[in-house]
């Protein structure tokens, strides 16, 4: 149980693009959803919480017009990362909170890499 | 805001010695430690937790320990073996903008020599 998936895997975009990253819990329900986003050989970063039905909550010094968040149901989360750079590359990593589980367990997907050119 | 220190940032042991990283964190409030195994270019994976409840916890080779006042946490891994190679986070729980949320470590690149 408590599986968490991610599409695509792997992107790769030109830069000015806008790209749709897709969290789906499979076999429960996330009240609460994290995307994080990690460079290479460094930790995870929060990017974002979000709630199904109400706004997502950014972290300090993350554009919320430049990564837009929806999450329209209890098992899908998007991250769309607008108007993409370079600089945007990373494994981007989202997380799901189970609405019947324990407070605090997070499971993760397995992860977007997102490479702009 | 909270701040969760780890060490070492890399370590190599031989197989079927012990392996220890440490971890501090900053929230007094904090009231949920998990460590993840990540392999590269996987999802984290948790492996064990404790809850600020508890002293000590074992599961198999994989323990921790957290001790509240001092605020620190560690993971200890006995009898290693190859395949427990990879990057280890820890992690500190904090309520922040009314939800709870996971800050992590910096990550110990953990490498266990044949």
């Amino acid at each position: 149980g408590a599986v968490v998936s991610q599409h695509p895997s792997r992107v790769i975009c030109k830069s000015g693009t806008s790209v749709k990253i897709e969290c789906r819990s499979l076999d429960f329900q996330a009240t609460t959803m994290f995307w994080y986003r990690q460079f290479p050989k460094q930790s995870l970063m929060l990017m974002a919480t979000s709630n199904e039905g109400s706004k997502a909550t950014y972290e300090q010094g993350v554009e919320k017009d430049k990564f837009l968040i929806n999450h329209a149901s209890l098992t899908l989360s998007t991250l769309t990362v607008t108007s993409a750079h370079p600089e945007d590359s990373s494994f981007y990593i989202c997380s799901a909170r189970d609405l019947q589980g324990a407070a605090y367990e997070q499971y993760f997907g397995p992860g977007t890499r997102l490479t702009v050119t | 805001g909270e701040n969760v220190e780890q060490h070492p940032s890399t370590l190599s042991v031989q197989e079927g010695d012990s392996a220890v990283i440490k971890c501090t964190y900053s929230d007094s409030a904090s009231n949920y430690f998990p460590w993840y195994k990540q392999e590269l270019g996987k999802r984290p994976q948790l492996i064990i937790d404790i809850r600020s409840n508890v002293g000590e916890k074992k599961d198999q080779r994989i323990a921790v320990t957290l001790n509240k006042t001092a605020k620190h946490f560690s993971l200890h891994i006995t009898e290693t073996q190859p395949e427990d190679s990879a990057v280890y986070f820890c992690a500190a729980s904090i309520r922040n903008q009314g939800a709870q949320k996971l800050v992590f470590g910096q990550g110990t690149r953990l490498t266990i020599n044949p």
